[in-house]
């Protein structure tokens, strides 16, 4: 499968303790974005990599969020000192920036349960 | 504010018929739109997109028509099938469609009945 693969699929939580999910786009795809999900909403932009580097990030990404692409492949979302808000769907796409047009392909997402 | 509008949560349309989903936007900027399909538990799957100087694109039984003036866009799907069955997702973004970020409607789902 040359998609993009998320880990893990579910997380479970404690408010208050500390989650870390990882993303790996499609192999030659240099663009990574993080979303989020939640009930009834559609997918809101958290952030996204071009390479290695962070070009944007969103008013939702509060200072509790931190993202890292170390090395231009796959991608971590941390989540530090967890909420129950912070419970949603974590969607992760990647794509390629010479392709004309940028098509963003999604993984199958992180569901994440604080409680 | 909302800058993209699906204003039906929900269609519901026989197996054979064709389904309509429709999507407003308020941004002029936007001249990529994209649709996607969402299954329960995963992730959305791209299905079809369409440039702003374009005013339709076809792609098997999916067609999307763009109506710029009126800052409207519909995905036709026809015939429709069983396996049709999921939450439809309308998308713009802006600056030559490369750009940061990928502004979602709040989806539509549509069931198709045998």
């Amino acid at each position: 499968d040359t998609g993009v693969s998320q880990d893990p699929r579910h997380k479970i939580t404690k408010r208050g303790q500390n989650v870390t999910f990882r993303c790996d786009p499609i192999s030659e795809h240099n663009r990574l974005y993080w979303y989020r999900q939640t009930l009834g909403q559609g997918p809101e932009f958290l952030t996204y990599f071009q390479n290695e580097a962070q070009l944007e990030k969103s008013r939702l990404l509060s200072d509790r969020f931190s993202a890292e692409r170390p090395k231009g492949s796959f991608s971590t979302l941390e989540i530090q000192r967890t909420e129950q808000g912070d419970s949603a769907m974590y969607l992760c796409a990647s794509s390629l920036e010479i392709s004309t047009p940028e098509t963003q392909y999604f993984g199958p997402g992180t569901r994440l349960l604080v409680l | 504010d909302q800058q993209v509008k699906q204003n039906s949560p929900s269609l519901s349309v026989q197996e054979g018929r064709i389904s309509i989903l429709n999507c407003d936007y308020t941004n002029s900027m936007f001249d990529y739109f994209l649709w996607y399909k969402k299954y329960p538990a995963e992730g959305p799957t791209f299905l079809i997109s369409i440039s702003s100087i374009k005013d339709k694109n076809e792609d098997g039984r999916f067609t999307v028509f763009l109506n710029k003036s009126a800052k409207h866009l519909s995905l036709h799907i026809v015939p429709s099938q069983p396996g049709d069955s999921a939450v439809y997702f309308c998308a713009a973004s802006g600056e030559g469609g490369s750009q940061g970020n990928l502004i979602f409607g709040k989806g539509t789902k549509l069931s198709v009945k045998p």
